[in-house]
């Protein structure tokens, strides 16, 4: 099965830079997704990792360990609508990607 | 298409009434998922398709619950006999591949379903 462990909620302040952290355990590991979801919406694709490192993208980065089991998405220079909810999805079995419950972030002025 | 869609948007049942909820992919997108998402929870899998196959059913919570893809494009999720504890956000999502950036998952709105 598939354990995942993420903040369930965070509070930042515009302009500023947060790290959301996610730990993983999981059957078999094929790469890690971030995806964002504001409230009512679908989730929409942030980030993908497959190795170890940093894969930056614009104001998003993410980074994955996976001797470690861990990973972390990273937002610069927060804005109001970054407000959402950060889904941590592991991929184990074949093509199986698992949720985690989320961590709604808050930016405030 | 320019994205998945899933029909309807809302939808209300009574307790014990049948319901199908309809996902059109992306056009040329292999694999497409059915996840449940209750309010302040992530996405629950509950099955996946490539092309037409039926590769993985594990997540569907009880026999109630029946998905097919007869083409390989469109999807019907139903469900029979409603619970109350089947209402929530139903989400599809499809991918173009099977392996590495290919698998990104893009999603559709979302049926949202309440049953009385």
């Amino acid at each position: 099965g598939q354990n995942i462990d993420q903040p369930t909620e965070m509070t930042a302040t515009e302009g500023a830079i947060v790290q959301i952290n996610c730990t993983y355990q999981t059957s078999g590991f094929n790469g890690l997704f971030w995806y964002q979801q504001h409230a009512g919406e679908a989730p929409t694709f942030l980030s993908y990792n497959v190795l170890d490192g940093l894969e930056e993208k614009g104001r998003f980065s993410s980074f994955l360990s996976r001797s470690k089991g861990y990973s972390y998405l990273l937002l610069k220079e927060l804005q109001m609508k970054d407000s959402a909810s950060y889904l941590c999805a592991p991929r184990g079995g074949y093509q199986k990607v698992t949720f985690g419950t989320g961590t709604k972030l808050q930016v405030i002025p | 298409g320019a994205g998945v869609s899933q029909s309807p948007r809302y939808k209300v049942a009574k307790r014990g009434q049948d319901v199908a909820l309809r996902c059109d992919p992306i056009s040329g997108h292999v694999s497409l998922f059915w996840y449940q998402q209750a309010l302040g929870q992530g996405p629950e899998f509950l099955t996946y398709f490539q092309n037409e196959a039926q590769l993985d059913k594990s997540g569907l919570p009880s026999d109630r619950f029946f998905a097919e893809r007869p083409e390989g494009s469109v999807s019907t999720l139903k469900i029979q006999r409603t619970q109350q504890e089947d209402s929530a956000v139903y989400l599809c999502a499809s991918s173009l591949g099977t392996s590495g950036s290919t698998e990104t998952q893009y999603f559709g709105p979302g049926t949202r379903l309440l049953v009385l």
